[in-house]
């Protein structure tokens, strides 16, 4: 198993500022999940992130509006830049116990942003 | 990519009545998780699936692969039981392979 520990876990913004998430993780995994949960809506996977490489993300989502530090194999951040009003959403980060087939999801406490 | 379907969106019942909640997708999958969100935010993996029941205290999870459809049961249900119940299924193809549904949010009135 895995426990997340995240921070913040709610914050309230100023439109252009950018705030930074962290994610640590108890124990070594390969990968790491960013996501976003927009009000009403599913989840949405923002990028993966695997640590000694760069981010990558998905469709939709950049480096310069959401860059990603994984600098060891328990921890990362995800900074959410010069916000606006639309990037008021949960963030969860995420990793899972082996394999998409076999293993068992973790989240973390999920930070819920709100930008003013 | 996998379209996920939960149901109901919205479900308020009394202390006791047994629940159910459905999720349809379209596509074949290798594994379905039935997570459970709190209303912080935070996320807990209930039951991951790939064919058959699982049980687990008060909920069951069921999945049938020919039919694409799965439910989620909680019998004797209570109010700590009140959250946001998310069907996710996993199609392959690496991490995007993982589709999320929108979300039952359940409430259960004492």
């Amino acid at each position: 198993s895995a426990v997340i520990s995240q921070k913040p876990s709610r914050d309230i913004c100023q439109r252009g500022t950018s705030l930074t998430i962290q994610c640590q993780v108890d124990s070594q995994v390969t990968m790491m999940f960013w996501y976003r949960q927009q009000p009403g809506q599913s989840l949405t996977l923002i990028a993966t992130a695997n640590q000694g490489s760069e981010a990558t993300y998905e469709s939709g989502f950049v480096i310069d509006k959401f860059p990603i530090s994984r600098p060891n194999l328990t921890f990362s951040t995800l900074t959410v830049s010069n916000m606006s009003p639309e990037d008021s959403s949960i963030y969860l980060c995420s990793v899972e116990s082996r394999d998409r087939v076999s293993g068992e999801l973790f989240f973390g406490e999920g930070s819920r942003l709100t930008v003013l | 990519k996998n379209e996920v379907e939960q149901s109901p969106q919205n479900l308020t019942a009394q202390e006791g009545e047994f629940i159910t909640i459905n999720c349809s997708y379209s596509v074949g999958i290798s594994a379905l998780h039935w997570l459970q969100q709190h209303p912080g935010g935070g996320i807990v993996s209930l039951f991951m699936l790939s064919s058959g029941k699982k049980k687990h205290g008060r909920l069951i999870a069921t999945i049938n692969i020919q039919e694409k459809h799965s439910s989620l049961h909680i019998t004797a249900s209570h109010p700590r039981d009140s959250a946001v119940y998310i069907c996710a299924v996993y199609s392959g193809g690496g991490a995007d392979g993982l589709t999320f549904g929108k979300g039952t949010h359940l409430i259960i009135q004492p």
